[in-house]
């Protein structure tokens, strides 16, 4: 499986943007890249997902670089209830739903009133 | 949909026994995902099926784990002998044929003692 990197740990205050980086320089052609996070004490909820252009969702953005080897989840305005671990998955598009879904460490998200 | 369904919540048995984990997937879902998640390890898949069949049961850890999918609202993960490295908090997810997300069931905190 193509792997990724992100940071252990991120701060931010509340009701600021917040950009979680990526790197996943092994990606290949048919990769679509993932987000989820985790709230405490909860499962790990889908946030965001895409292949080559930008998405936008309610909730969040996800800006991908054009040589598609690193992206960026943006928040636009962190919340209270946005800290968490944020995952960025790789997901390999086998067909049908061929496919699994292969967690890291995640970067922890912790928002400062 | 109520979403997907594990039980029980919260299981405490002594090492040795047989330990028997059940998920009900979201209706119309057709991918199962097993996930084992510890401190130290992680989100870690453990096996995932699509339309009941297991396709990569790489991840299980040894042959005292096992999964089944009797049909498409139920699958099980059965322990036997449990130990208590077994701790950890089990998660159940599933997915749709053409959906991209994969939804995660609130887990089962499982302790071995």
């Amino acid at each position: 499986d193509a792997k990724t990197t992100q940071p252990n740990s991120m701060e931010s205050n509340e009701e600021e943007p917040v950009h979680l980086p990526c790197n996943h320089s092994t990606i290949s052609g048919t990769d679509y890249i993932h987000w989820y996070r985790q709230l405490p004490s909860q499962g790990p909820e889908y946030v965001i997902h895409g292949l080559t252009s930008n998405v936008n969702n309610r909730m969040a953005s996800l800006a991908i670089a054009e040589d598609r080897k690193s992206s960026t989840l943006i928040l636009h305005r962190a919340t209270l209830r946005d800290a968490a671990v944020y995952y960025c998955i790789l997901r390999e598009d086998s067909g049908g739903s061929n496919y699994k879904l292969t967690f890291g460490k995640g970067t922890l998200l912790t928002v400062n009133p | 949909d109520a979403g997907v369904i594990q039980s029980p919540r919260h299981e405490v048995t002594e090492m040795g026994q047989e330990v028997t984990l059940r998920c009900k997937p979201i209706s119309g879902h057709n991918s199962l995902f097993w996930y084992r998640q510890t401190m130290m390890r992680g989100l870690e898949l453990l096996i995932y099926f699509n339309n009941n069949v297991p396709i990569d049961d790489s991840g299980m850890p040894e042959d005292r784990f096992s999964a089944k999918m009797p049909n498409a609202s139920f699958s099980t993960l059965k322990i036997q002998p449990s130990e208590p490295r077994d701790s950890a908090v089990y998660f159940c997810a599933s997915s749709s044929q053409q959906g991209a997300e994969a939804f995660f069931g609130q887990g089962t905190r499982l302790t071995v003692v």
